[in-house]
């Protein structure tokens, strides 16, 4: 899988949107790009996936620059319950069943501030 | 969307000792993964395990060590053998999303296995 970047952590107002970028320049035609939280002590929690366009749902939404090389992970109206770690991660995506683990970087710990 | 329960939720093990996590889907998957993450630090894949084949393992983690068993298409253990403090992390268990025989693209993890070895 490529390698991305993120930054370490960021600070949000609670109730403003949440802008987490995520660098993946060597991103390849097949690959996604997916969007992961870990809040502490859970398992991680699927948030969001695109390949090119971009894509919204319940949680956020996922922008991808036109060269597919960064995207920013919005969360509009964030609350203190958002606060967790966010894991950019590029990956190919298969359609009948097979499926390969994901590759975890560091992620950017997003705090929340009241 | 698919439910993963492990067992045990956490457990404090003795050196030299093996303990032996269960994970279980709610649905037949094909693939299922096993993560470690070590304390303050990310998640890293130990193997992929997939039903009827023996698991596959990523580098730095051997059968010897994290055997793995996947009976069936709902059901998967992982092993840790002769532990050491330096074992002492979270493990989850992983799937991804079926729908009508077409992967989701969704991975879904279970709360983990928090084990701690003294």
């Amino acid at each position: 899988d490529a390698k991305t970047t993120q930054p370490t952590s960021m600070d949000c107002a609670e109730g403003r949107a949440a802008n987490l970028p995520c660098n993946h320049s060597t991103i390849s035609g097949n690959e996604y790009v997916y969007w992961y939280r870990q809040i502490h002590s859970q398992g991680p929690q699927y948030i969001i996936h695109g390949l090119k366009n971009n894509e919204t749902n319940e949680m956020a939404s996922l922008i991808i620059t036109e060269d597919r090389k960064s995207s920013t992970l919005i969360l509009p109206h964030a609350t203190l319950r958002d606060t967790a770690v966010y894991y950019c991660i590029v990956r190919v995506r298969y359609s009948g069943g097979g499926a390969d683990g994901l590759t975890f970087g560091k992620g950017t710990h997003l705090i929340i501030q009241p | 969307s698919a439910v993963i329960s492990q067992k045990p939720s956490r457990d404090i093990c003795q050196r030299g000792t093996s303990l032996t996590i269960q994970c279980q889907v709610d649905s037949q998957v094909t693939m299922m993964f096993w993560y470690r993450q070590q304390p303050g630090q990310s998640l890293t894949l130990i193997a992929t395990a997939n039903q009827g084949s023996e698991a596959t393992y990523e580098s730095g983690f051997v059968i010897d060590k994290f055997p793995i068993s996947r009976p069936n298409l709902t059901f998967s253990t992982l092993t840790v053998s002769n532990m050491s403090p330096e074992d002492s992390s979270i493990y989850l268990c992983s799937v991804e999303g079926l729908a009508g025989g077409s992967n989701t693209g969704e991975l879904f993890f279970g709360e983990g296995s928090r084990l701690t070895v003294l």
